[in-house]
């Protein structure tokens, strides 16, 4: 089964700082891959998801992401954070390569709380 | 508006007191799944349903239940609820499609506190 982890627990940035937050995931065979933030309060939303092609990846609010199948990482990026920014953020992977059912499961990281100080 | 949505959103009960947490999606999504979300170990998979009739466990089932008699709703019953069963609860939604590459969408939610 694929594991996820998030080393960063909590990250405390000013604003305009850059962000980058690490992703680890554990699993031989195909993997897709995603990022997804939880404002305070709110359900998850997806920032963005890698599933082939270019390993670096553009999501919503000015995120991306690298993927780096060698290093088993898609790290999380953003170049200058906003007080906004403020939130949750998960990273999950799932397999689609595995048994139907399974391959819908995602696999989440413990997340990683950024706070934005204005 | 597309969404999922679930009730209640709070809720406080007492040890072995069954309770249900509807959710309900209006996408027409095949897939539906539940998740519990605890402080340091992020979201964890309690059940999934990949269509009417079709259920299956997550990662973690011991206590939960659910149904899926329809395609749009796919509640979670707590037969006996206990403290560890407290928690925030999501559930979320995707097509089926290609295996795996669909955006689940999440609901906003359900606080659960067993005392």
């Amino acid at each position: 089964a694929q594991s996820v982890s998030q080393h960063n627990h909590h990250v405390i940035l000013s604003e305009a700082a850059s962000l980058e937050l690490g992703c680890n995931y554990s699993y031989g065979g195909t993997v897709n891959l995603f990022w997804y933030v939880q404002y305070p309060g709110q359900h998850l939303q997806l920032l963005l998801k890698y599933f082939s092609g270019d390993p670096l990846v553009k999501g919503i609010k000015g995120f991306e992401a690298e993927f780096i199948k060698s290093k088993f990482s898609f790290n999380l990026r953003k170049p200058s954070v906003q007080w906004s920014d403020t939130a949750e953020y998960f990273c999950a992977v799932n397999a689609p390569t595995l048994s139907s059912g399974s391959a819908r499961q995602l696999t989440f990281g413990s997340g990683t709380q950024l706070t934005v100080l204005p | 508006e597309a969404q999922v949505t679930q009730n209640p959103r709070y809720l406080i009960t007492v040890t072995g007191k069954k309770l249900t947490v509807t959710c309900s999606q209006n996408m027409n999504h095949e897939y539906m799944s539940w998740y519990r979300q605890d402080p340091g170990l992020g979201l964890r998979q309690i059940y999934y349903s990949m269509n009417v009739e079709v259920t299956d466990k997550g990662d973690v089932p011991e206590g939960y239940k659910v149904s899926r008699k329809e395609k749009r709703n796919f509640p979670l019953i707590l037969e006996s609820p206990s403290p560890n069963q407290t928690s925030l609860y999501f559930c979320a939604s995707s097509l089926e499609g290609t295996r795996g590459y669909n955006e689940q969408f999440f609901g906003p939610g359900t606080r659960l506190t067993v005392l």
